[in-house]
């Protein structure tokens, strides 16, 4: 089993859905929690980064965590076109317990028509 | 530069022949990592750098790869007679410490052994 798990999907919405995009783990010792997305033939681009549970708000952006259940997840609200791309999910642990290189699900792929 | 670079963003390559890949990052960021992402999978970690030195080289997958970091900014991936399942893109990413895991990738260089 991998440390973290991503359904690779793809998830498929139509414009202005709200779309759910979830990661689960194993590592109790993961503490930083971020969300990437990527372009085809792009790097990641960092969108969201939080540090242990709770909610975290930027725009039509919200991620949570449930580090209890070892959950993870990222809304995005009033999808667009533009938002297709693959969604993948890292984490990392802290200097007092855990590796601090992050580890990566293997992503979501997105698609949001028209 | 504003972001991390790059170079070469693409590579082709014969089999068994030796590769240099290029990672300039953030000016300032001491932290800098380097990852390899096969299709349709997420980045899988290579090697951490903290400085000029490298702090976990654990995810380089046999003695043909190495990293350096000599003067703890610009990083050279070499790969040694290179294999075709060596084929995938390289990623660099750098973050302003080890411990502050907001990590921003380059584009990264993908690299065809054939």
């Amino acid at each position: 089993q991998k440390e973290v798990e991503q359904d690779p999907g793809p998830l498929s919405v139509p414009e202005g859905a709200i779309v759910s995009l979830n990661c689960t783990y194993s590592n109790s010792a993961f503490q930083y929690f971020m969300w990437y997305r990527q372009y085809s033939r792009k790097g990641p681009e960092l969108l969201m980064y939080t540090y242990s549970s709770g909610n975290k708000e930027d725009g039509r952006f919200t991620a949570q965590v449930d580090k209890s259940s070892k959950y993870i997840s990222l809304f995005i609200r009033d999808s667009q076109p533009s938002d297709s791309a693959t969604y993948l999910c890292a984490m990392s642990g802290s200097p007092g317990g855990g590796s601090y290189i992050p580890t990566f699900g293997r992503g979501t792929s997105l698609i949001v028509h028209p | 530069g504003a972001g991390v670079s790059q170079t070469p963003s693409n590579k082709v390559t014969e089999k068994g022949k030796y590769v240099e890949l290029r990672c300039d990052p953030i000016s300032g960021h001491t932290a800098l990592y380097w990852y390899r992402q096969s299709l349709g999978q997420g980045p899988e970690f290579l090697i951490y750098f903290q400085g000029t030195g490298a702090a976990d080289d654990s995810g380089l997958p046999n003695d043909r790869f190495f990293a350096v970091r000599p003067e703890g900014s610009v990083s050279t991936l070499k790969i040694q007679r290179t294999e075709r399942g060596d084929s995938a893109v390289y990623l660099c990413a750098s973050s302003l410490s080890g411990i502050n895991t907001e990590a921003f990738f380059g584009q990264g260089t993908r690299l065809t052994v054939v």
